[in-house]
């Protein structure tokens, strides 16, 4: 299958700090990537959808102004946690789709994020 | 009522055993069905998609959906040690929607 990197693996960071984390689509191009947010013992709730090249559309709920996704080229998306708090700790993983496979994603690895 | 509905386990069995994980969903308009396997702190991992009611087999993995009930299984044989994950079942309405996801089945296959 599709290979998908996530970076980092691991964060710890202040709370008010900003986290960024990169997703990427190494053998493929990614028309689509999804952030993940998962909660121990829940299953992966989708935050973002985003398409290369235009604006991320946001699952209700989720603060667009907190959570800053770009999409700018089709093999890598980013999501940057601004103002992080200790209640934004969690695995946060990527998915991508490629123009070809529209139904299958391609997660990435995931990103643990930790807020003190 | 949740549109996919999954037992959360803890599910443990001896090894050489035959698995069974199930799901049911409420949303008829579900088409695309997957099984996912997460190893603890890493992402899913796809392992079985199908799309019409029916079995499909992929090595010692059956996945079965039928459509008239709302019920889709992974079935496991010889279940292993490493098989010890956690199983997320996955369905889409197709056309470039969402995947909504089972809240995953925990496994453990005991040496």
């Amino acid at each position: 299958g599709a290979v998908v990197s996530q970076h980092p693996s691991r964060v710890i960071c202040k709370s008010g700090t900003s986290v960024k984390i990169e997703c990427r689509s190494l053998d493929f191009q990614a028309t689509t990537m999804f952030w993940y947010r998962q909660f121990p013992k829940q299953s992966l709730m989708l935050m973002a959808t985003s398409n290369e090249g235009s604006k991320a559309t946001y699952e209700q709920g989720v603060e667009k102004d907190k959570f800053l996704i770009n999409h700018a080229s089709l093999t890598l998306s980013t999501l940057t946690v601004t103002s992080a708090h200790p209640e934004d700790s969690s695995f946060y993983i990527c998915s991508a789709r490629g123009a070809a496979a529209y139904n299958e994603q391609f997660f990435g690895p995931g990103t643990r994020l930790t807020v003190l | 009522q949740k549109e996919v509905e999954q037992d959360p386990g803890p599910l443990s069995v001896p090894e050489g055993a035959i698995v069974s994980l199930n799901c049911t969903y409420s949303n008829s308009a579900f088409q695309y069905f997957m099984w996912y396997r997460q190893y603890s702190r890493k992402g899913p991992e796809l392992l079985m998609y199908t799309y019409s009611s029916g079995n499909k087999e992929d090595g010692r993995f059956t996945a079965q959906v039928d459509k008239s009930s709302k019920y889709i299984s992974l079935f496991i044989r010889d279940s292993q040690p490493s098989d010890s994950a956690t199983y997320l079942c996955a369905m889409i309405q197709g056309g470039y929607q969402k995947v909504t996801f089972g809240i995953g089945t925990k496994l453990q296959v005991i040496p």
